[in-house]
């Protein structure tokens, strides 16, 4: 595809569960971010691969939050035992192999409630 | 601390009534200044990238400029199809900052 898909787009889960959540970046990006936007709050980092080095993982806000990345493309964000308060949009943004300093290009995002 | 503040956070404006959104931020290293547009359910959509001082871009009734320490979205004549929220984001080392945008309104 032309841009960043990311699945589900919409995801309704119970508190205690699991969810994973994909990002597909534009082809031959090497970096990729994950973002959270919560309601009336600006995108809040989460975390940063960049080709082959190791993930940023600074902006994590628990250890039930953790992401990897296959192959230097796809992307999934685990939630484990989910929480209200995880309740969110997440956004995968990607951009262009000249490195971080270039424009981002965002996904739909996935939007995740926690009931 | 590094931060990114926007104002005003809500705006409404009569179509054709220009006006300027602010971006103002405080940070060490800045390698950026990225404005974006988001629309309802999708995600932000790259506008503008700035990198110094006195830097001015364009794109059709849009111009963003750059100071040391703020950056202005000038919307001149808009029109309804401009609503939408603007983030601005600033880049420093290999992370983006984003404030918490301005939520456009253009009234027919």
């Amino acid at each position: 595809g032309a841009g960043v898909s990311q699945s589900p787009s919409n995801k309704v889960t119970e508190k205690g569960k699991d969810v994973e959540l994909r990002c597909d970046p534009i082809s031959g990006h090497t970096a990729l971010y994950w973002y959270r936007q919560s309601l009336g709050q600006g995108l809040e980092f989460l975390i940063y691969f960049q080709g082959n080095s190791a993930p940023d993982k600074s902006g994590l806000p628990s250890d039930r939050f953790s992401a990897e990345r296959t192959g230097g493309s796809v992307s999934t964000l685990t939630i484990q035992r989910t929480q209200q308060e995880d309740s969110a949009v997440y956004l995968c943004a990607s951009s262009f192999p000249k490195g971080v300093g270039g424009e981002l290009f965002f996904g739909e995002g996935s939007r995740l409630t926690v009931l | 601390e590094d931060q990114v503040t926007q104002s005003p956070e809500a705006l409404r404006l009569q179509e054709g009534e220009s006006s300027s959104l602010n971006c103002s931020y405080t940070v060490s290293g800045l390698r950026g200044l990225f404005w974006y547009r988001q629309d309802p359910g999708k995600g932000p959509e790259f506008l503008f990238t700035l990198y110094s001082a006195g830097e001015e871009k364009e794109k059709e009734r849009l111009k963003a400029t750059l100071t040391k320490k703020e950056s202005f979205l000038h919307i001149t004549a808009p029109k309804p199809e401009d609503s939408a929220t603007y983030l601005c984001a600033v880049l420093t080392g290999n992370q983006f900052y984003f404030g918490t945008g301005t939520s456009l309104t253009v009234i027919p």
